[in-house]
């Protein structure tokens, strides 16, 4: 019964390598996140979809690509990866009331290393 | 551009202290503030969530205020136990939906 989930947990690759992360979320949330803690363990939003629909885009390099099938998914490709992807990602959700998001639930994280 | 700083950096405390984190933002105009735990290679637990309209919010042994005009918020632990070691972060709603993180405080409790 988890509320949101995310898979791979560990994710190691090659550089110049394509991967995808997958999230999905039970909560019946209507707005999702995608967030990078990089080794300094700082954690910054990187994407955010209301209702499939793509609201926020942060100056992330356009090797990443977030897809959203539905409103409970929310899966992020990454192409021709770099050694300098290699962070945690973790996904999140939340329900919106107005344009206002209420607390936010993130999942266990995926931890990708690029050597 | 919303900014947020959490200090100390690290804490350590012995068992059964009181104590408060600080967190502080650069732009008042919030929707909400919210206090994150986050264990070593774990996820992040939402622990409170403060609407900008409200001075603060309890859950058990945490109480969390927000001043906006002072752009602070702190976390108040009681009677902190080794169970609360973790590393806490606090966000900050400064447009719609999206979070600006601390770089948050290590906490030690020394049983």
């Amino acid at each position: 019964d988890t509320a949101v989930s995310q898979t791979p947990k560990y994710l190691v690759t090659q550089m110049g390598n394509d991967k995808s992360i997958k999230c999905e979320q039970n909560l019946g949330h209507d707005t999702m996140y995608w967030y990078k803690q990089d080794s300094k363990k700082f954690l910054k939003i990187m994407f955010s979809y209301n209702n499939k629909e793509l609201i926020i885009n942060e100056t992330v390099p356009n090797r990443f690509s977030p897809k959203s099938p539905d409103k409970a998914h929310l899966n992020l490709h990454i192409n021709s990866l770099e050694l300098g992807d290699s962070a945690v990602y973790f996904c999140a959700s939340s329900q919106e009331r107005g344009v206002v998001a209420l607390e936010q639930f993130f999942g266990p994280g995926t931890r990708l290393t690029v050597l | 551009k919303q900014e947020v700083t959490q200090i100390p950096a690290a804490l350590s405390v012995p068992e059964g202290e009181n104590l408060v984190l600080n967190c502080s933002f650069t732009d008042s105009a919030i929707y909400n503030l919210q206090w994150f735990r986050q264990d070593p290679g774990k996820g992040l637990t939402s622990l409170l969530l403060i609407q900008s309209s409200q001075r603060e919010q309890t859950s058990g042994r945490l109480n969390a205020s927000l001043d906006k005009s002072s752009g602070r918020s702190t976390l108040y632990i009681a009677a902190s136990q080794p169970g609360d070691s973790a590393t806490y972060l606090c966000a900050a709603s400064g447009s719609a939906r999206q979070l600006t993180f601390g770089s948050g405080t290590q906490l030690t409790v020394l049983p």
